[in-house]
Parts: C-alpha cells; structure tokens; sequence
C-alpha cells in the first residue's frame, strides 16, 4: 500500500505571496491532518479534515486555509506568506473511524519544506 | 489548554544502556496519550500508544504506561540500540478530539556504540 505522499517536498516563496501545498492520504484512508513542525514552537497542529469538513482546528491565523476533496486528497493554502511561516508541513492520514478518539493510528507523510524569503 | 512536557535532550547513551525519556501531560477528562519517533531522513511513526489509565503500550522493546494518579507517560527500553538513536516525541489526543495530536518538544536520543 502506498504511503502518504505530500507535494512539492520543497518550496521557496517571498514574503506576501501565496502557497498551496497538497497532501494524497491513503488508499481508503478518509481523514487528513495538517501539522506545522519549526524549531522554535515544536510540532502544531494545523486543522483536521473527514469526508471533506474541517472537524478539528488549531490555533492558527485564517490566513491558514485548507480543503479536501472526494478523493480524500487534502490541499493546504497560507496566504500573505511571512518569514515566520517558514517550516515543515507535515500531513497525516487515518481511517478516522474506528474506536474513540485517539485510537486512530495516524500515518505521517514526508513533509513539505516551506522557506519564505 | 492541554499540553505536553518532555524532558530536554539530547540524551546520549551508551549501546545497552537503560532509557528512560519523562513525559508529563496536562488535560481534561482522559485523552489517549501516544509516543511518536523520527528517525533520521525519515517520516514520523507512531511507536506505541496508550488510550486509558493503567494501560501499557509496547513495541520493539519500548514501553510506556498511562498514569493518571500522576499525568505521566514515560518511555522506557531495557537495552537500546545505535539503531534507536533518533527524536522521540510524547503526544496527547484530547478527549473527544479525534486526529489531533498534541506534541511535546521532543527529545533526541544519540546512542554511542
């Protein structure tokens, strides 16, 4: 089975631009999460997404923006880039539902490096 | 809001060494507590997971218990590896929260042959 797959893997922007980043989950996975990874605050979660609504949001500016799709494919978008938004993005993917909360194993992709300049 | 400290690292052990990495939790009701790893040039994995009080969750060696008297998940190994050397991560799903992960800083594990 193929694992999460995130694209581009690498992204340089400029400061005021926009970005959109995309995250493919699991075959038959229907959840998709979003997570923000830098030195200095650590991993955050960004926003979660079941069968195309948001179920889950962190705390984040709403210049952070997601959607997903009937495929399950999920897209990311920042706009108004800042310095500070340079980071790892990280999705994750889960069946979304089995058990309770937390007892979906949540599947990471590699990640989406984001330098803004 | 709730919230994850771990110990700082890095942690650096010699090959057979007894490991321990703290991790201490702060929430509401009873949300499932989970310990993440990231080896290097890879993706995080989930390594184990505890999702009620008492519960002990285990895998290639490690093991961590949920202790609520204490708000504590501490991850342990008898003997580690080179090959463990890697960032841990203790996390927290808050209850009623499904797919969130709460992370803690992380703790990077250098273990000398």
């Amino acid at each position: 089975k193929a694992g999460v797959t995130q694209t581009p893997r690498y992204l340089i922007k400029t400061r005021g631009q926009q970005v959109t980043l995309s995250c493919s989950p699991i075959s038959g996975h229907r959840s998709v999460s979003w997570y923000q990874q830098t030195p200095g605050q650590g991993l955050q979660f960004l926003f979660e997404y079941f069968s195309e609504t948001q179920r889950n949001k962190g705390n984040f500016p709403g210049r952070f923006s997601g959607r997903q799709f009937s495929n399950s494919r999920s897209e990311m978008n920042v706009s108004t880039l800042e310095l500070g938004d340079s980071a790892l993005y990280l999705c994750a993917s889960s069946s979304g539902t089995s058990g309770g909360a937390g007892t979906n194993e949540q599947f990471f992709g590699p990640g989406t490096r984001l330098t803004v300049l | 809001g709730d919230s994850v400290t771990q110990m700082e690292g890095p942690v650096t052990l010699s090959e057979e060494a007894f490991l321990t990495i703290n991790c201490t939790y702060t929430a509401t009701g009873y949300p499932s507590l989970f310990w993440y790893v990231q080896y290097p040039g890879e993706g995080l994995q989930l390594l184990l997971k505890a999702t009620k009080a008492d519960d002990k969750g285990s895998n290639k060696g490690f093991e961590a218990t949920y202790r609520k008297e204490t708000t504590s998940f501490h991850l342990e190994k008898g003997s580690v590896q080179v090959s463990d050397s890697a960032v841990y991560f203790c996390a927290l799903t808050p209850s009623g929260a499904t797919n969130k992960l709460i992370f803690g800083t992380g703790t990077l594990l250098a273990v000398q042959p």
